[in-house]
Parts: C-alpha cells; sequence; structure tokens
C-alpha cells in the first residue's frame, strides 16, 4: 500500500526566507506521481506543482521546486524568497489510481 | 469563469438527518471525487466517479451515497448512518487519461469545500 509521511505539523519562517516542507513516501510502484498542494484558510486546495516518477530533473515552477530524491523516497517541497501569502497548509500527495494524502504542515510566515 | 461550486459552504445538521452536499463543474471533467478532511488529516477518499451514471467507493464510503446522473454534477448524501459526519467536505474533478487514470499533470480541482456540523 502506499503511503505519505509528512514529518513536520507546523513551521513558522521569516518572510523572506527559504522554506523546505518535508514529504517522505512509501510505494512499491514503479510509476506514480507527487504531488504538492496548498490550503489557504478559505478551505479551497491549490495545486502547487507535480513530479512524474521517471522526470530525470526536478520540477519547478516559479517559486515552487520539488527536491525529488527517488533513492530516498523524498519528495520535498522548496519555496523561495517566502510572503505572507505563502501562510497556509500545504499537503504532500501520491498517485497512482487515486490520490493518498499526507496529513499536512501548517507553514506560517512571520513579517 | 471555468470551476467547481460546492454549496453549502455552511451546514447544521441534527442528529439522525440526512443531508446533501452540492458539487457542480463546468470544466468538462470525466472525473469527480468525494473527500473527507478531519483536523490534523489528509484527505479520505469517499466516492468517485469516472463517468456518469457510474462510480466506485473510497476509503470510508460507509454512511455516504452518491449519484451522477449528469457529467457536471455529483452530489453527496450524509446519511445518519455516519456516525461522525461533522467535518469537512471537499469536492474536487479531473481529466483521465487513456487508462481511466488521472492525467501525467494529476492536477486535481477543488472546490472550497462544505463544512457540516452536526448539533
Amino acid at each position: 500500500a502506499q503511503k505519505i509521511t509528512q514529518t513536520q505539523p507546523g513551521m513558522f519562517v521569516q518572510e523572506k526566507e527559504a522554506v523546505t516542507l518535508d514529504c517522505t513516501y512509501d510505494t512499491s510502484d514503479q510509476s506514480y506521481g507527487l504531488f504538492w498542494y496548498k490550503q489557504p484558510s478559505s478551505g479551497e486546495m491549490i495545486f502547487l506543482i507535480y513530479q512524474g516518477s521517471y522526470d530525470e530533473q526536478n520540477a519547478t515552477e516559479g517559486r515552487y521546486s520539488l527536491n525529488f530524491q527517488k533513492a530516498r523516497k523524498s519528495a520535498n517541497l522548496v519555496i523561495s524568497a517566502s510572503q505572507l501569502g505563502d501562510s497556509a497548509m500545504y499537503f504532500c500527495a501520491i498517485r497512482q489510481y487515486q490520490l493518498i494524502w499526507g496529513a499536512g504542515t501548517k507553514l506560517i510566515i512571520k513579517p | 469563469d471555468g470551476g467547481i461550486t460546492q454549496s453549502p459552504k455552511y451546514l447544521f445538521r441534527k442528529e439522525g438527518q440526512n443531508v446533501t452536499l452540492s458539487c457542480e463543474q463546468n470544466l468538462n471533467h470525466d472525473a469527480m471525487y468525494w473527500y473527507r478532511q478531519d483536523p490534523g488529516q489528509g484527505l479520505r477518499l469517499i466516492y468517485y466517479s469516472q463517468i456518469v451514471n457510474d462510480f466506485q467507493k473510497g476509503d470510508i464510503a460507509e454512511g455516504y451515497s452518491v449519484s451522477r446522473e449528469k457529467k457536471e454534477s455529483f452530489p453527496l448524501t450524509v446519511t445518519s448512518a455516519q456516525k461522525n459526519p461533522t467535518a469537512f467536505y471537499l469536492c474536487a474533478s479531473s481529466n483521465l487519461g487513456d487508462r481511466g487514470r488521472i492525467t501525467n499533470t494529476g492536477e486535481l480541482f477543488f472546490g472550497e469545500g462544505s463544512r457540516l456540523t452536526v448539533l
């Protein structure tokens, strides 16, 4: 069975600093996808970034990048130059047919 | 604008009552999903549907029912059989690839959620 672990329940980061949110996964599949979503206090889930298991390069989307270490089964999200609007819950998920979600990390950006 | 609309945003229910949460999408997506979110936990899949008039149970389907009579609509009924229904419910949709799986980008589009409280 697939499993996602986010070990950081909460994080405080100073504005403009970079932040790394941890995500490890467990799967026996060779083909899978990894996702990060952001959930602000309004409740909706916002797609941030995707990494395929066969992608050789780390995915990047603007200030977001995914540090994909396949041998370690790790898919950490890196946010560069954090902003106050980045304060939210962040969820990592793995996909085969359906998405399996981690418990999330609450990120608070301090001014 | 294209998107997913959930209603109501807040709902209160007395014990023993059934309630129905609405989910409508105008993205022309094949697949629709219902998730439940509890504090400190990730999303858990209740039901999903890949095509009209067909749906499958997710991990926590007991006490819930759905229908998919139209491509655009996927309502969720929380029945009195659901012992702990107080939660935040999220509806989502996605395109599907050739093999019926979420496409390579895998992007799910979510509604803003419905918060159900049992009094």
